[in-house]
């Protein structure tokens, strides 16, 4: 059965440096989520969108932004970047009217 | 928001033991959901279980809504099932998840 695909699955940057991680979710999956994990913390939301439309919002710095496209995939743009946002970052899709998610393998991202 | 509490939070077993996960959270909710991360840093998803009890192969798990608790078991432990694994979860539909702080379970010969 297909997944959740992300891209990169790893990505170097410098400080300062912006970054564009890429989530397609599963076919049909209209709803798709972003988290953050932090090095031994346990993955936290940032941002979900439901048809192309932001949906709701956790604790997203403002130098990143995101969105959805007409297909359905979506963008996580990360600007300015800081040494605390090497993290692994992690798209989950979910089909209307039903709760479970499906996460993707993640991007591993390093910020030197 | 919901608070969601895991224990233990570190377990070490030998191979072929058995052992239960727990998962307690603050408010009802609709989703809650399993996930075992490996070494690499996947997320694999265990179980979709708001409520009742479910089980795959050497996994099962029971949530009892009313009691906002959920746990995890693990019969005849293989090397493989090390890593984390978290519960998390969501209220109201196509919520965000909050995780708990995770289970670290280290399986040895």
């Amino acid at each position: 059965a297909a997944g959740v695909i992300q891209s990169p699955r790893h990505l170097i940057k410098e400080k300062r440096e912006t970054a564009t991680l890429k989530c397609y979710p599963i076919p049909r999956h209209d709803t798709v989520y972003w988290y953050q994990q932090g090095p031994g913390q346990d993955p936290q939301f940032l941002i979900s969108f439901y048809e192309k439309m932001q949906s709701d919002k956790g604790s997203i710095p403002d130098r990143f932004s995101a969105q959805q496209f007409s297909d359905y995939h979506s963008e996580l743009n990360m600007s300015s970047l800081e040494l605390g946002d090497s993290a692994l970052y992690f798209c989950a899709s979910s089909l209307a009217g039903t709760d479970e998610q499906y996460f993707g393998p993640g991007t591993r991202l390093t910020v030197t | 928001g919901i608070q969601v509490e895991q224990s233990p939070p570190d377990l070490i077993l030998q191979e072929g033991a058995n052992s239960t996960l727990r998962c307690n959270f603050s408010d009802s909710v609709n989703n809650l959901q399993w996930f075992h991360q490996n070494p690499w840093g996947q997320l694999i998803n265990l179980f979709y279980i708001p409520s009742g009890t479910k089980q795959n192969g050497r996994l099962s798990a029971t949530t009892v809504a009313t009691e906002r608790y959920s746990l995890l078991y693990i019969s005849s432990s293989q090397t493989t099932d090390s890593g984390v694994y978290f519960c998390a979860g969501g209220a109201g539909t196509a919520s965000k998840l909050t995780f708990g702080t995770g289970t670290r379970l280290q399986v040895t010969l």
